[in-house]
């Protein structure tokens, strides 16, 4: 299994500015995909983060909110940008060898705006 | 639209006795299943995945049960103990073919282990 670390766990930020949050994996891996995770409620998939070209973007969620870089198979960031306290969630990432395969998580990073 | 759904979020237990968390899925095309667990402050852990050419599969003190025809899924814990009180989740990998390994999360069952 592979082992996904997160940075930062947490922030307060204010409203108005951006966040750039971190996801490295102990091993490479075919797929990564960025969740949020409201408190006390499911996951929901923003984006998967691809390889060399462009994040794919779920519905609901955008390129210009959520910009996603992975120049590489351990490492991807995921930018919460211009954020209002809407954005105030837990935020995951994930990673896996792709299609029916577990997928492994991060512990998160917990976003509150202010 | 299509989703994953759970029949109970909350289920609060004995230590020692057995425990059975349901969840319902509406994705007939979905092939894949996992079942994570959530401690509080952690990212979700993978407990236990089947594949529709199953039925049922087990693990250490858990089993799953994957009925297509009513399309439900469960999830069996041989005498709970407290360490396993937390959110379980099942997840179904939905109509993705060819974009391997995208997941839909179900609501969620908070698990309780009362000693």
């Amino acid at each position: 299994s592979a082992v996904i670390s997160q940075k930062p766990s947490r922030d307060i930020c204010q409203r108005g500015t951006s966040l750039t949050i971190q996801c490295q994996v102990d091993s490479q891996v075919t797929m990564m995909f960025w969740y949020r995770q409201q408190p006390g409620q499911s996951l929901t998939l923003i984006a998967t983060a691809n390889q060399g070209s462009e994040a794919t973007y779920e519905s609901g969620f955008v390129i210009d909110k959520f910009p996603i870089s992975r120049p590489n198979l351990t490492f991807s960031t995921l930018t919460v940008s211009n954020m209002s306290p809407e954005d105030s969630s837990i935020y995951l990432c994930s990673g896996g060898q792709g299609e029916d395969t577990e997928a492994f998580f991060g512990q998160g990073t917990r976003l509150t705006v202010v | 639209g299509e989703s994953v759904g759970l029949h109970l979020p909350t289920l609060s237990v004995q230590e020692g006795d057995n425990s059975i968390i349901n969840c319902a899925y509406s994705n007939s095309a979905s092939d894949y299943f996992i079942w994570y667990k959530q401690e509080s402050g952690k990212g979700p852990q993978f407990i236990i995945d089947i594949r529709s050419n199953m039925d049922k599969r087990q693990g250490q003190r858990v089993t799953v049960l994957l009925n297509k025809t009513v399309k439900h899924l469960s999830l069996q814990i041989a005498a709970t103990q407290p360490g396993d009180s937390a959110v379980y989740f099942c997840a179904e990998n939905g109509d993705f073919y060819n974009q391997g390994g995208k997941l839909i999360f179900g609501q969620g069952t908070e698990l309780s282990v009362k000693p």
